[in-house]
């Protein structure tokens, strides 16, 4: 299997906090997604990074990406308790198939 | 609205009884995959397809077929559903590149008994 990891597996913090999740990978990839699940139902896109990108922001959101480690951290500022979620990376297989990673579980305590 | 639609959301059903899970996506995308999701074990391919008659395996592809006649819908079938085969089920399509990333449907929860 390509999957990759996040670590940590479970992350509490308190709102207002700063949450980080990284993501290894095995692979070349062409681009590195993140997404957001909550409990049961369909993951949501949050934000996408090109190979050739370093770091991206979306709202309270910052991405990075160092391809000569094979990995990526998503950084959530400011956290809410609306922020509790698991949280999945995925990146491309040598430009074919998606795979994802086992993801984070993220509560954020109010 | 842009989304991918998958049916049915809850399915209870025997061993070896066949059942097809549907998914069809309203945006032309060439992308399709499916995926189960298990505690501690994330999501997990089970076969995608880059386009119309093209599908290929993902990670966990036995026990279940694909088919892709269409662009619009991809169901995933099982012919001879076992226990080991109760999970949470999720479609998804995307743009070849996955530039926009994944768009994914609300899931099929699947229990065999």
């Amino acid at each position: 299997s390509q999957q990759g990891e996040e670590d940590p597996q479970a992350l509490s913090i308190q709102e207002g906090e700063n949450a980080t999740m990284n993501c290894s990978y095995k692979t070349s990839i062409n681009n590195l997604q993140w997404y957001r699940q909550n409990s049961g139902r369909g993951l949501v896109h949050l934000i996408l990074i090109r190979s050739n990108e370093r770091e991206k922001h979306s709202g309270r959101l910052r991405v990075t990406l160092d391809t000569s480690k094979k990995s990526s951290s998503l950084l959530i500022t400011a956290s809410r308790a609306a922020d509790t979620a698991s949280y999945f990376c995925a990146h491309d297989n040598y430009g074919q198939n998606f795979v994802f990673g086992p993801g984070t579980r993220l509560s954020v305590l109010p | 609205e842009a989304q991918v639609t998958q049916n049915p959301r809850y399915l209870i059903t025997v061993t070896g009884k066949k059942l097809t899970v549907t998914c069809s996506q309203n945006m032309n995308h060439e992308y399709m995959s499916w995926y189960r999701q298990d505690p501690g074990l994330g999501l997990r391919q089970i076969y995608y397809s880059m386009n119309v008659e093209v599908t290929d395996k993902g990670d966990v592809p036995e026990g279940y077929k694909v088919s892709r006649k269409e662009k619009r819908n991809f169901p995933l079938i099982l012919e001879s559903p076992s226990p080991n085969q109760t999970s949470l089920y999720f479609c998804a399509s995307s743009s070849p590149t996955g530039g926009d990333g994944y768009t994914f449907g609300s899931g099929t929860r699947l229990t065999v008994v």
